[in-house]
């Protein structure tokens, strides 16, 4: 089965700098690649997705790359503020067919923007 | 709020102990996902659920059973209740779309405790 691998498990920045959370997925059936912002005691939140078949993907302050060949992938968060602390997910699915889009998760990093 | 909701918030229990938690998908989503997160195993998927068909299964352990009813809720049976169980359970929903896996999103949880 998919294996996803995630780091660091922390990282702690000061206040708009930028931050790179990397992660690498063994099985290349995999063709979605959701990120996921969760605040403590919260649940998950997707906060940005990219599929196979595109390279880059940005959303204001947030951009994901893929490299497929790699198989790694990685969330850039830019001008970081204190609200973008919380533990960050990245998450592979493969659409196996009959609707199975199960989500195999990293082990999450923790963010810390110091003000 | 996503517009999943799960029954109950919170529930503490003892070993040996049975407990169901409730799951409603958003309008219109056909899928429900149910994962458990612990500190040391993290985010792990457990079953998903189609228009009331079970699609997958993952880590998910003979003592637990899951079920999706006709109005497309969900329910996760947990029985025989160890310490090992105490654990945040998160169900997500996603609809049928053309083109492979999408967006989960995911209800508040419901954190277990078995004393």
């Amino acid at each position: 089965g998919e294996n996803v691998e995630q780091h660091p498990s922390t990282l702690s920045v000061q206040e708009g700098d930028s931050a790179v959370i990397k992660c690498t997925y063994s099985d290349s059936a995999s063709n979605y690649f959701p990120w996921y912002k969760q605040e403590l005691g919260k649940r998950p939140q997707l906060i940005i997705d990219i599929r196979s078949n595109v390279g880059e993907k940005k959303d204001q302050r947030i951009a994901v790359t893929l490299n497929k060949t790699a198989k790694h992938f990685s969330l850039h968060i830019t001008e970081t503020q204190p609200e973008d602390s919380a533990v960050y997910f990245c998450a592979a699915s493969e659409d196996s067919g009959g609707s199975n889009y199960k989500l195999t998760f990293g082990k999450g990093t923790l963010l810390t923007v110091n003000p | 709020d996503s517009g999943v909701t799960q029954t109950p918030k919170h529930l503490i229990t003892a070993t040996g102990q049975r407990v169901t938690l409730r799951c409603s998908p958003r309008s219109g989503d056909l899928s429900v996902y149910w994962y458990q997160q612990s500190l040391d195993q993290g985010l792990q998927f457990l079953i998903q659920y189609y228009n009331g068909e079970e699609r997958a299964k993952g880590n998910i352990l003979e003592r637990f059973s899951a079920q999706q009813f006709p109005d497309l809720h969900s329910e996760l049976n947990l029985s025989s209740l160890e310490l090992g169980d105490s654990a945040l359970y998160f169900c997500a929903s996603s609809k049928k779309l053309a083109g492979g896996p999408n967006e989960q999103f995911f209800g508040p949880g419901t954190r277990l405790t078995v004393l």
